[in-house]
């Protein structure tokens, strides 16, 4: 197991448009999270999922936001019609349950033009 | 509430000098765990070292050190000789489960 995976690892996309970015956590890993970075700042917490259960949604991800983990493994996160806003890295990361830290991903850059 | 401040904004040093970074954290829970992370040009954020709140006692990694100390409610970091491989963006954060609440970073830059 290499890790967690994500792509693509940049997106260029014209504002109003809808985009789809993918995680691949480590395959023992029950839990996954989606974090949120903008420039010049710490990642802030999204969502996350234990196996398929979205457990927790933050009020930054607005109803233009949905993520999916279907069957507990792999995990989408998709924006629709996005604002330049939305520009930021976009960071996966996934642990065992029993929080132990976790192992994140190298980011999906978004930028909105 | 949970609140992580990372005061320095950025830190440049020539190779082989100390540096340290500096957290101060906030919380009301009681169990809590504390994080540093570093974040290098590739955007991957890796994990360094972690202390949960119980463990107040400071210890030594290879060229890491850290300082906790919950009076203060700090959570210190030190790079000991530090290399040109260590500069890099890094993140101190706070979680009591699942949620991490991150600092906004302090860039290290070391110069050869």
């Amino acid at each position: 197991d290499t890790g967690v995976s994500q792509n693509p690892r940049h997106k260029i996309t014209k504002r109003g448009q809808n985009v789809t970015f993918r995680c691949d956590p480590i395959s023992e890993h029950n839990r996954l999270y989606w974090y949120r970075q903008t420039l010049g700042q710490g990642p802030e917490f999204l969502t996350y999922f234990q196996n398929e259960a979205q457990l927790e949604k933050s009020r930054l991800l607005s109803d233009r936001f949905s993520a999916e983990r279907p069957k507990g493994s792999f995990s989408t996160l998709e924006i629709q019609r996005t604002e330049q806003g939305d520009s930021a890295m976009y960071l996966c990361a996934s642990s065992f349950e029993g929080f132990n830290g976790y192992t994140f991903g190298s980011g999906t850059r978004l930028t909105v033009v | 509430a949970q609140k992580v401040t990372q005061a320095q904004t950025e830190i440049s040093v020539v190779e082989k000098e100390d540096v340290t970074l500096d957290c101060v954290y906030e919380t009301r829970d009681t169990t809590y765990y504390l994080f540093w992370y570093k974040q290098p040009p590739s955007g991957e954020l890796v994990f360094l070292i972690r202390r949960n709140s119980f463990d107040e006692q400071n210890e030594i990694s290879g060229r890491y050190s850290w300082n906790f100390q919950k009076s203060t409610s700090s959570f210190n970091f030190t790079i000991t000789a530090s290399q040109v491989v260590d500069s890099a963006v890094y993140f101190c954060a706070l979680s009591n489960d699942y949620k991490l609440s991150f600092g906004a970073g302090t860039t290290v830059t070391v110069r050869a």
